[in-house]
């Protein structure tokens, strides 16, 4: 049973619109993460957060922006969404090794 | 080596037969090495967290050893299965928990 849960899990959308990756985990991780995946190639880091309040730009740069509001909530923005953002997101926690989300697989048309 | 590399990039393996790949990392201030699994429209699944040269780890027919020194890690799957069919991810990881990726092995057993 996932303890790390992400919505949705696959998402079509239209070119300005505004959108909120979801990832909510149960463990009580004080550090989370977002990576992004493009086809064929590997993952990478664009936001992290090692507690409530606390988030960081990660090792590739993104127009999205993300909050820690709560320890279990980490959601993922973008306020207008180009074909450029289509992409995999993966979120993950980690305690002792890391925990993934199932992903999100976003296409803007 | 200055990026996690993955290979070979993809593999087809006949159910039954043994195989292995190998993951290379820039082996200056080496931390850890993880090993993921990771099998279409699911979530990665940590296989294993090494640290310590020559640490050899074992789940199963999957096994993993490691050398900092040198800057690679094997993995290696004894008698594959169908169910074996997956994506595998090294990572190098950092004291400060983030993650290096590379771009994984993907592997298909063939029945």
């Amino acid at each position: 049973e996932a303890d790390i849960y992400q919505t949705p899990r696959y998402l079509v959308i239209g070119t300005g619109k505004k959108i909120t990756l979801e990832c909510s985990q149960t463990m009580g991780h004080d550090k989370m993460y977002w990576y992004q995946q493009d086809p064929g190639m590997e993952l990478h880091l664009i936001h992290y957060s090692y507690g409530v309040n606390s988030t960081e730009k990660g090792d590739l740069s993104s127009e999205s922006t993300v909050s820690r509001i709560r320890t279990e909530h980490f959601p993922l923005t973008l306020e207008s969404a180009r074909p450029s953002h289509t992409s995999q997101y993966l979120c993950a926690s980690s305690g002792y090794g890391y925990t993934f989300g199932s992903g999100t697989r976003l296409t803007v048309v | 080596i200055l990026n996690v590399e993955q290979s070979p990039q993809s593999l087809h393996v006949q159910e039954g037969d043994s195989t292995n790949f190998t993951c290379s990392f820039p082996s200056s201030n080496f931390y850890a090495l993880h090993w993921y699994r990771w099998e279409t429209a699911k979530s990665p699944e940590a296989l294993f967290v090494m640290t310590l040269n020559g640490d050899e780890k074992k789940k199963g027919r999957i096994s993993a050893t490691l050398n900092t020194k040198e800057g690679y890690s094997y993995l290696y799957i004894k008698g594959s299965q169908p169910e074996d069919s997956a994506t595998y991810l090294c990572a190098q990881g950092f004291g400060n928990e983030k993650l290096t990726f590379g771009t994984g092995t993907r592997l298909t057993i063939i029945p």
